[in-house]
């Protein structure tokens, strides 16, 4: 079974710039979830999906980023336009929802490190 | 509001040491306790976990116990390998609607040499 896959791994970009990370999740995992680690501080949550639909997005810092899950299948991440303070590693992971399996444990993909110049 | 500490690091230890991450965490309700590991060039994997109070989490030599009355789930290993280090995440979950969000410390770096 694949686990949870994201792409780029890295992405250097300019101030002003855009980007979009992506994420496949695990196949037949509906919770797929976002979160950022920012200058080797804690990780945070920034958004859950089930299936299409935003569940939460309390964490997300503001209105440049904007993230999708269009046909519950992948999700994208976009940022626009990135600020300095945007640097940092976006995770995602998934599980499965409650009634199909233990949704209490989230498989985290490895990340994209993104540096805004 | 809900939040978790852990010791700030890095620790470092010879091979064969005996490991202590302490972790304590602040959470309204029954969290589920975890920690997850993210060894050089990867991403976060899952080393254990404890649902209620006083289970006791284990793998890879690994064990943390859910301590709720000193609000506590410290991690711990007998004898350490080189292979072990890695940085460690201390984490809580609150399952509320149908799903839960895991609430993380800011991680302890352990380096572990020969």
């Amino acid at each position: 079974e694949a686990g949870v896959t994201q792409f780029p791994s890295h992405s250097v970009i300019e101030k002003g710039q855009t980007v979009t990370l992506r994420c496949d999740p695990i196949s037949g995992h509906d919770n797929l979830y976002w979160y950022r680690r920012v200058m080797g501080k804690e990780i945070k949550f920034l958004l859950h999906f089930v299936k299409e639909s935003k569940q939460d997005e309390s964490g997300m810092p503001n209105n440049r980023f904007l993230a999708e899950r269009t046909g519950g299948t992948y999700s994208t991440l976009k940022v626009q336009p990135a600020e300095l303070e945007d640097s940092g590693v976006y995770f995602c992971a998934s599980s499965p929802l409650f009634s199909r399996g233990d949704t209490d444990t989230q498989y985290f993909g490895p990340g994209t490190r993104l540096t805004v110049l | 509001g809900n939040s978790v500490t852990q010791m700030e690091g890095p620790v470092t230890l010879s091979e064969e040491a005996f490991l202590t991450i302490n972790c304590t965490y602040t959470a309204t309700g029954y969290p589920s306790l975890f920690w997850y590991v993210q060894y050089p060039g990867e991403g976060l994997q899952l080393l254990l976990k404890a649902t209620k109070a006083d289970d006791k989490g284990s793998n890879k030599g690994f064990e943390a116990t859910y301590r709720k009355e000193t609000t506590s789930f410290h991690l711990e290993k007998g004898s350490v390998q080189v292979s072990d280090s890695a940085v460690y995440f201390c984490a809580l979950s609150l399952f509320s609607g149908g799903y839960n969000k895991l609430i993380f410390g800011a991680g302890t770096r352990l380096a572990v040499h020969p």
